[in-house]
């Protein structure tokens, strides 16, 4: 079982669209939580932290359920700018090593 | 100014040939890494450095050998290149050892032929 595992996609999405993507992930112990975004041939750039309460960051909102191992990201009017590749990241226990998911691609579409 | 660094942005090399890639960051983080992302996107940890001292080294061959002069330095020497090493290499940083939030080089692909 990968340690990080999302759906690739890709989705495709009218603007306006609300779409959610979820990442499960295999270590109990993990650490911390985070999405990132990746735009082709770009870097990655944090996107948001996620933590158990849910945190909200205008159009996007991230939730955490440690009891089932699984994150979530909720992006609700969907702009054409928000195409990119998510990725669900974790650190281990120790927070010293951060592991990536192979990330779900989303192209948004007038 | 750019907070992470990485030159060059290309590099196309022959089989066998030895290389470096190098990384700065301004930001004042006292841990940097090196990740590699495949062609199938999947970014893997390499290697990570707090204050120059290695902390993290993954299952990475041994022609790879990350050098950090300083804190604010982490290049990555490549020898005897392989078909398989090409990807594209990111250089990140973090504030702190716990790798709470890692900012991004604009990455390095590497072309082996």
């Amino acid at each position: 079982r990968k340690e990080v595992e999302q759906d690739p996609g890709p989705f495709n999405v009218p603007e306006g669209a609300t779409v959610a993507f979820n990442c499960t992930y295999s270590n109990s112990a993990s650490q911390s939580f985070f999405w990132y975004r990746q735009d082709c041939r770009k870097e990655p750039k944090l996107l948001m932290s996620v933590y158990s309460s849910g945190n909200e960051d205008g159009r996007f909102t991230a939730q955490l359920n440690r009891a089932s191992q699984y994150i979530s990201l909720l992006i609700r009017d969907s702009k054409l700018s928000d195409s990119a590749t998510y990725l669900c990241v974790v650190t281990d226990t120790g927070g010293f090593k951060t592991i990536f998911g192979a990330g779900t691609r989303l192209f948004v579409k007038a | 100014d750019t907070a992470v660094s990485q030159t060059p942005k290309y590099l196309v090399t022959q089989m066998g040939n030895d290389k470096s890639i190098k990384c700065e960051q301004n930001l004042g983080h006292d841990t940097m890494y090196w990740y590699k992302q495949d062609s199938k996107k999947f970014l893997k940890i390499m290697f990570s450095y707090n204050n120059k001292e290695l902390i993290i080294n993954e299952t990475v061959p041994n022609r790879f050998s990350p050098k950090s002069p300083d804190k604010a330095h982490l290049n990555l020497h490549i020898n005897s290149l392989e078909l398989g090493d090409s990807a594209v290499y990111f250089c990140a940083s973090s504030q702190g050892a716990t790798n709470e939030k890692l900012f991004f080089g604009s990455g390095t692909q590497l072309s082996v032929l």
